[in-house]
């Protein structure tokens, strides 16, 4: 059964560091791996999907990468604004139909 | 992507009473989900809902509790019946596919979901 770990549970830094998210997950055979924001009261943002084929994607000032054969994925932030104070959620697609499996998530908070 | 909205917001039952939660989505999708977030936890898969038959229901939810409803590629409702504090969460509709096929390479859009109070 895979399961999924999110390292560290809560993060609080201040403006303008770049920071590491981690993620693990047990069952190396994944179909993709996505990364997600959350919000109080406005759901799931999608960030960024990384295929299994793929080692890494990047958008603006993020950066996640996947490593499958360790079980790993980390989201790095860089140049942290206190906007990006949310909780950050990885998921797995373990068996294909879009079927997520969430880690419990990273609270950030970035402070002025 | 997808504009996905949820009905109703929040809401405050009692203990006993069945309450049903609507997703609509702006554009047709192949695929849509339901999961459910307990307090302090993360998201766990309720059931997928496919446009013209009967939703799969992951391991721990059964039809008679969380019975669900797809009428076309736009909509969706889950009713949870016969409720009780443990079913208190946050629930979220989410959706994949809006490229018309499922794909196994397919962004989820989630919905802003449902905060339910079970008293």
């Amino acid at each position: 059964k895979q399961e999924v770990t999110q390292i560290p549970a809560a993060l609080s830094v201040p403006e303008g560091e770049n920071l590491v998210l981690n993620c693990s997950f047990t069952d190396s055979a994944i179909y993709n791996l996505q990364w997600f924001r959350q919000d109080p009261g406005k759901g799931l943002t999608s960030l960024l999907l990384i295929q299994s084929s793929q080692r890494e994607q990047t958008s603006g000032r993020l950066n996640a990468s996947l490593d499958k054969s360790s079980g790993r994925s980390t989201l790095y932030i860089a140049a942290s604004q206190p906007g990006d104070s949310a909780t950050y959620l990885c998921a797995v697609d373990s068996g294909g139909y879009n079927k997520l499996i969430f880690g419990a998530g990273t609270r950030l908070a970035v402070h002025p | 992507s997808a504009v996905i909205s949820q009905k109703p917001s929040r809401d405050i039952c009692q203990r006993g009473t069945s309450l049903t939660i609507q997703c609509q989505v702006d554009s047709q999708v192949t695929m849509m989900f339901w999961y459910r977030q307990q307090p302090g936890q993360s998201l766990t898969l309720i059931a997928t809902a496919n446009q013209g038959s009967e939703a799969t229901y992951e391991s721990g939810f059964v039809i008679d509790k969380f019975p669900i409803s797809r009428p076309n590629l736009t909509f969706s409702t889950l009713t949870v019946s016969n409720m009780s504090p443990e079913d208190s969460s946050i629930y979220l509709c989410s959706v994949a596919g809006t490229s018309g096929r499922a794909g196994i390479w397919d962004t989820q859009y989630f919905g802003p979901g449902t905060r339910l109070t079970v008293l």
